[in-house]
């Protein structure tokens, strides 16, 4: 198993452009998750997942959408980068039956707008 | 809003020795999760302790419970280099299962 990948790594983004970071787990997880980690804030929920179809808004969802079209996929969108969205963004998934029990997570994409 | 608060922010201890990191939370949960991160990666999962459950142990990690006190510890035994990294606690609250709740993390170093 791949487990969780996130795709880019690395992108840097100008204010006011949009793009999607990409998620996929292999693992047949229900329950995916978005996350943002600041220097000093820990991570921040964005959007959660608990299957297909079903997305739900998290601690900080402004400025992102998510969709939830397979039990695989996970794609974070934003819609009009600001500065403040620079950051890492980390997705997870887990096995807990649709709850964030035991959590993977991939390697992270490392976001800077500018 | 962050849920967890973790003690000490940074620890710094040699090789051999045993590291204690501690994690206050606000609210009634379900259950307490403790994840490593070592730099510049993602987090990776070490154990989960249910709201019911008092101790848990997996290798050399010793996690503990204190919903009276709404605390938990991170006991890591006989450490080495290769611990070197943060370490967060996160909860479930029991009024809301669907979401993780994050502490800061405490920035362990062990230097060999």
């Amino acid at each position: 198993n791949a487990g969780v990948t996130q795709t880019p790594k690395f992108q840097v983004l100008k204010t006011g452009q949009s793009m999607t970071l990409q998620c996929a787990q292999d693992m047949n997880h229900e329950y995916m998750s978005w996350y943002r980690q600041d220097p000093g804030m820990g991570l921040r929920l964005i959007h959660y997942s608990v299957g297909a179809g079903i997305t739900d808004q998290g601690e900080v969802p402004n400025g992102y959408n998510v969709s939830r079209s397979t039990t695989e996929d996970f794609p974070l969108r934003l819609l009009s980068a600001a500065p403040s969205q620079t950051s890492v963004y980390f997705c997870a998934s887990s096995s807990g039956q649709g709850r964030p029990y035991e959590q993977y997570f991939g390697p992270g994409t490392r976001l800077t707008v500018t | 809003s962050q849920q967890g608060e973790e003690d000490p922010q940074a620890l710094s201890i040699q090789e051999g020795e045993n590291a204690t990191m501690n994690c206050s939370y606000k609210t009634s949960i379900n259950n307490l999760q403790w994840y490593r991160q070592n730099s510049g990666r993602g987090l990776v999962h070490l154990i989960l302790i249910r709201s019911n459950e008092r101790e848990k142990h997996s290798g050399r990690l010793r996690v503990t419970l204190d919903t009276s006190k709404k605390s938990s510890s991170l006991l890591i035994t006989a450490s080495r280099a290769a611990d070197t990294a943060s370490y967060f606690c996160a909860t479930v609250n029991a009024g809301n299962n669907r979401k993780l709740i994050w502490g800061l993390g405490t920035s362990l170093a062990v230097n060999p």
